[in-house]
């Protein structure tokens, strides 16, 4: 149980172009999902939490103007990179926390989506 | 602020022991969380500690103390497979925060 997909999980794109990310749970429903960045070696950064039904909570320092996030639904979270550029390439990777059927405390990550940008 | 502070390497012989320790300084507290993460892939997770002691499963134990601010992920009859980054991350509110690693290298 507590699986986490994300699709796609390699996006090679143009400098400006925008690229969006979807984060699912598939056997459990999440209230709250998170998006993390990665640089190589370097270890995981929150960027933001995503609310179903509401607006995201932005980390210091991250244009939500530029990561655009939608929690349409308990189980899909979806992160928009827009005008990305090549300082954007990065480790994308979402996680979320079971609400329901069973509560637990602890995150679990999707496979992460490495995006290149050209 | 957050501060997490894991060693950055360890490298252990296959069917031996190794400790990594974790120590950290947050504003708040809600629970330590230890993740194993493959070069490439996600993290998987591991453990969690809430209260202080010894939690056991199977070859991997983590350890809490919270009036020190301390923890350790011990893993044990170490696995080529074994070979990764372990990541100890302190929950503070709702949100996790991640030390930087300890890339764990075993050797036959």
């Amino acid at each position: 149980g507590a699986v986490v997909s994300q699709h796609p999980s390699w996006v090679i794109c143009k400098s400006g172009t925008s690229v969006k990310i979807e984060c699912r749970s598939l056997d459990f429903q999440a209230t709250t999902m998170f998006w993390y960045r990665q640089f190589p070696k370097q270890s995981l950064m929150l960027m933001a939490t995503s609310n179903e039904g509401s607006k995201a909570t932005y980390e210091q320092g991250v244009e939500k103007d530029k990561f655009l996030i939608n929690h349409a639904s308990l189980t899909l979270s979806t992160l928009t990179v827009t005008s990305a550029h090549p300082e954007d390439s990065s480790f994308y990777i979402c996680s979320a926390r079971p609400d329901r059927p069973n509560p637990t405390e602890t995150q679990y990550f999707g496979p992460g989506t490495r995006l290149l940008v050209l | 602020g957050q501060n997490i502070d894991q060693p950055t390497e360890m490298t252990a012989t296959e069917g031996a022991i190794v400790q990594i320790n974790c120590t950290y300084q947050t504003s708040g507290f809600n629970g330590l969380f230890w993740y194993q993460q493959h070069a490439g892939e996600a993290p998987t997770f591991l453990s969690y500690n809430v209260l202080d002691g010894l939690e056991e499963k199977g070859r991997f134990s983590s350890f809490l103390s919270r009036s020190k601010g301390y923890s350790y992920l011990l893993l044990k009859e170490l696995q080529m497979k074994d070979s990764a980054s372990y990541l100890c991350a302190v929950r503070s509110d709702y949100k996790l925060s991640f030390g930087a690693g300890t890339t764990v290298t075993v050797r036959a």
